[in-house]
C-alpha cells in the first residue's frame, strides 16, 4: 500500500499571501489530521477530519483551515501568512478514526519571507 | 487540556549504553500513549505504542512502560546503537473520536560509537 503523500513538498511565499497544501491518505483511511511543526513549539495538532466533517481543532487562529473530500483527500489552507507560519505541515491518516495509529506524511515545508 | 512534558530534552550516550526518555500528561481521560521516531529530514515514525489497560509493552530492544496513577509514561532503548540517533517523541491522546495526539516536545538522542 502506498504511504502518506504531500504536494507540495516545497513552498515559498511572502508575507500576506494564501496558501492551500494537500494531502492524500493511506487507501482505506478516513480520516486525516493535521500538525505544525516548529523547532520551537513542537508538533502541535491543527485538526483532524473524518468523513469530510471537522471533528477535532486545535489552538490555532482562524486563517487556518481546511477540508476534505469525499475521497478522503485533505486540504488545508493558511491565508495571509505571517512569518510565524514558516514550518513544516505534517498530516497523518488512521483507518478508520477510531483507532489511533497515525501514519504520517513526509510534510510539507512552508517558508514565509 | 492536555500538556505533555517530556524530559531530557538532549541525550548522550554511547553505544550499547540505555537510554531512558520520560513524559508526563496531565489529563488523565488520556489512554493511548505513542512514541515515534524522527530522523533529521524525515517524517514520525511510530515505534512503539502502549493503552491504558497495559502496563508494560516490549518489541525488541524498545520498551514502554505507563504509570497511570502518577500520569506518566517512558521509553526505555536497550542496547543503543548508532542508528538510534534521531528526536524521539512521546504524546498522548483520549483515543475517542478525532484522535488528536499531544506531542511532547521530543527528545534528541545521539548515540556515539
Amino acid at each position: 500500500k502506498a504511504g502518506v503523500t504531500q504536494t507540495p513538498r516545497y513552498l515559498i511565499k511572502t508575507r500576506g499571501q494564501q496558501v492551500t497544501l494537500s494531502c492524500s491518505p493511506i487507501s482505506g483511511h478516513r480520516s486525516v489530521s493535521w500538525y505544525q511543526q516548529t523547532p520551537g513549539q513542537g508538533l502541535q495538532f491543527l485538526f483532524e477530519y473524518f468523513s469530510e466533517t471537522q471533528r477535532n481543532k486545535g489552538n490555532f487562529p482562524g486563517r487556518f483551515s481546511g477540508r476534505q473530500f469525499s475521497n478522503s483527500r485533505s486540504e488545508m489552507n493558511v491565508s495571509t501568512l505571517e512569518l510565524g507560519d514558516s514550518a513544516l505541515y505534517l498530516c497523518a491518516s488512521t483507518p478508520s478514526g477510531v483507532t489511533d495509529t497515525q501514519y504520517f506524511g513526509p510534510g510539507t515545508r512552508l517558508t514565509v519571507l | 487540556g492536555e500538556n505533555v512534558e517530556q524530559h531530557p530534552s538532549t541525550l548522550s550516550v554511547q553505544e550499547g549504553d540505555s537510554a531512558v526518555i520520560k513524559c508526563t500528561y496531565s489529563d488523565s481521560a488520556s489512554n493511548y500513549f505513542p512514541w515515534y521516531k524522527q530522523e533529521l529530514g524525515k517524517r514520525p515514525q511510530l515505534i512503539i505504542d502502549i493503552r491504558s489497560n497495559v502496563g508494560e509493552k516490549k518489541d525488541q530492544r524498545i520498551a514502554v512502560t505507563l504509570n497511570k496513577t502518577a500520569k506518566h509514561f517512558s521509553l526505555h532503548i536497550t542496547e543503543t546503537q548508532p542508528e538510534d540517533s534521531a528526536v524521539y517523541f512521546c504524546a498522548a491522546s483520549k483515543g475517542q473520536a478525532g484522535t488528536a495526539l499531544i506531542f511532547g516536545k521530543g527528545t534528541t538522542l545521539s548515540v556515539s560509537s
